[in-house]
């Protein structure tokens, strides 16, 4: 059984940068362990798309976040890696990793992480 | 506001047929992108429920069932369950500027 596992801090400064790393578990490594997004849900509010990255290297953001966001990967980990600078209270959600199933159309998040609430404040 | 548009809530009695719309536009649904969909039970991690619109992945019970017609998809369930009580979430493509993968707003099924 896959699992997805977030981490890092909880409580972020204004202005500071968010850091989160994902580490996946358990299930057989495949080659599509470097296929990975981020999403995040706000208090109240829906999921957003942030960003994801694909084992041939290409990295896609939301265009919203883009100047801020920085998604990478480290394959021989099987880890995942999300940073978003100079955060707001804005900012403040939970954050979910999960692996990406690429396809032809519109691709898909075919597992998640349980998710972790960072929170933005000083 | 998300580009894609859902119901904030529906409801529906154990038993019942419920049904849940997201409505898109030429530049996602409406351009042929596939439509997912995302249960997200109270205090968990959103889950994958039918991919490529109409696709249920393993141990999804077949009383989930996803559509798509035009700028629009739809997510069907039957015989409605207690445990089924959640948020729904469409997800699609986006090609407008730089393009990007969007979510629905979410719609909250209450079972009465």
């Amino acid at each position: 059984q896959l699992q997805l596992q977030e981490s890092g801090p909880g409580l972020v400064k204004p202005s500071e940068i968010l850091s989160l790393t994902c580490t996946v578990s358990g299930g057989s490594i495949s080659s599509s362990d470097c296929d990975w997004g981020w999403i995040r849900r706000p208090p109240g509010k829906g999921l957003e798309w942030i960003a994801s990255m694909y084992c041939n290297g290409r990295t896609y953001y939301n265009p919203s976040l883009m100047s801020r966001v920085t998604i990478s990967s480290d394959t021989s980990k099987r880890q995942s890696s999300l940073k978003l600078t100079a955060v707001t209270a804005a900012d403040t959600a939970v954050y979910y990793c999960a692996r990406v199933r690429p396809s032809s159309s519109s691709d898909y998040f075919e597992f998640w992480g349980q998710g972790t609430l960072v929170t933005v404040s000083s | 506001q998300s580009v894609l548009r859902q119901p904030p809530s529906v409801s529906g009695a154990p038993g019942q047929r419920v049904t849940i719309s997201c409505t898109g536009g030429s530049s996602n649904i409406g351009g042929g992108y596939d439509v997912h969909w995302y249960q997200q039970l109270p205090g968990t991690a959103p889950k994958l429920l039918i991919y490529g619109n109409n696709n249920r992945p393993s141990g999804v019970p077949d009383r989930f069932s996803g559509s798509k017609s035009g700028s629009s998809a739809s997510l069907a369930i039957t015989g409605l369950q207690a445990e089924d009580e959640a948020e729904y979430f469409c997800q699609s493509y986006h090609s407008s500027l730089s393009g990007s993968e969007v979510f629905g707003g979410g719609t909250k099924l209450t079972v009465l």
